[in-house]
């Protein structure tokens, strides 16, 4: 069971460029969650779905956007990238909200660095 | 604002030393978790609790919750190298989809 998977890995890119960040989930869950993570910062979350077609801003949206057009899929769009989102990016997924208790699984992460 | 702070944020022990970490709010979550995160991977489940003043175990593991649900504890007996890593607190309220986490706290365990 392959679980969250996130590609690419690594990145880097030139301020101004654009780039989507990939993520998949086979586990069948609605709840999906993009998060960054900031050296000595815990994970801030940026944007979430409850469901296909159904996304909410989290702490930090600004200079990024989602879509979910499937329960599987929730890739991040980068527009105009800026060195302050140098960052590792997390996906992650869960069966249910936060509020309920429920798990939410990661992946791996994308390291972006924006020079 | 941070609405979980843990403490302490660094901490390093030597191995088979008994150690503490905390996480606390001045809010009233719903449930908590611990996850730990070990570097170049995401964070894993470790617990969640979810009734005020429950008491979890988990091999050398103890986490708590306080009665008040505003706060909680993770204890380690006899800490081993593997158990190196970031702990990390993530607190709901009732009826969000999200989580709010706390900073962390790097655990180093020297062999």
């Amino acid at each position: 069971n392959a679980g969250v998977t996130q590609t690419p890995k690594f990145r880097i890119l030139k301020i101004g460029q654009s780039m989507t960040l990939q993520c998949t989930q086979d586990m069948n869950h609605n709840y999906m969650y993009w998060y960054r993570q900031d050296p000595g910062m815990g994970l801030k979350l940026i944007y979430y779905s409850v469901g296909a077609g159904i996304t909410d801003k989290g702490e930090v949206p600004n200079g990024y956007n989602v879509s979910r057009s499937t329960t599987e899929d929730f890739p991040l769009r980068l527009e105009l990238a800026a060195p302050s989102q140098t960052s590792v990016y997390f996906c992650a997924s869960s069966y249910a909200g936060g509020g309920l208790g429920s798990s939410q699984y990661f992946g791996p992460g994308t390291r972006l660095t924006v020079l | 604002t941070q609405l979980l702070e843990q403490s302490p944020q660094f901490l390093s022990i030597q191995e088979g030393e008994n150690l503490t970490v905390y996480c606390n709010s001045s809010s009233v979550f719903s449930s908590l978790q611990w996850y730990r995160q070990e570097p170049g991977e995401g964070p894993v489940l470790l617990v969640t609790v979810v009734t005020g003043g429950e008491v979890k175990k988990l091999k050398r593991l103890t986490f708590q919750f306080g009665d008040a649900r505003k706060d909680s504890s993770l204890h380690i007996t006899a800490a081993q190298p593997g158990d190196t890593g970031l702990y990390l607190c993530a607190g709901a309220k009732g009826g969000s989809e999200k989580l709010v986490f706390g900073k962390g706290t790097k655990l180093t365990v020297n062999p």
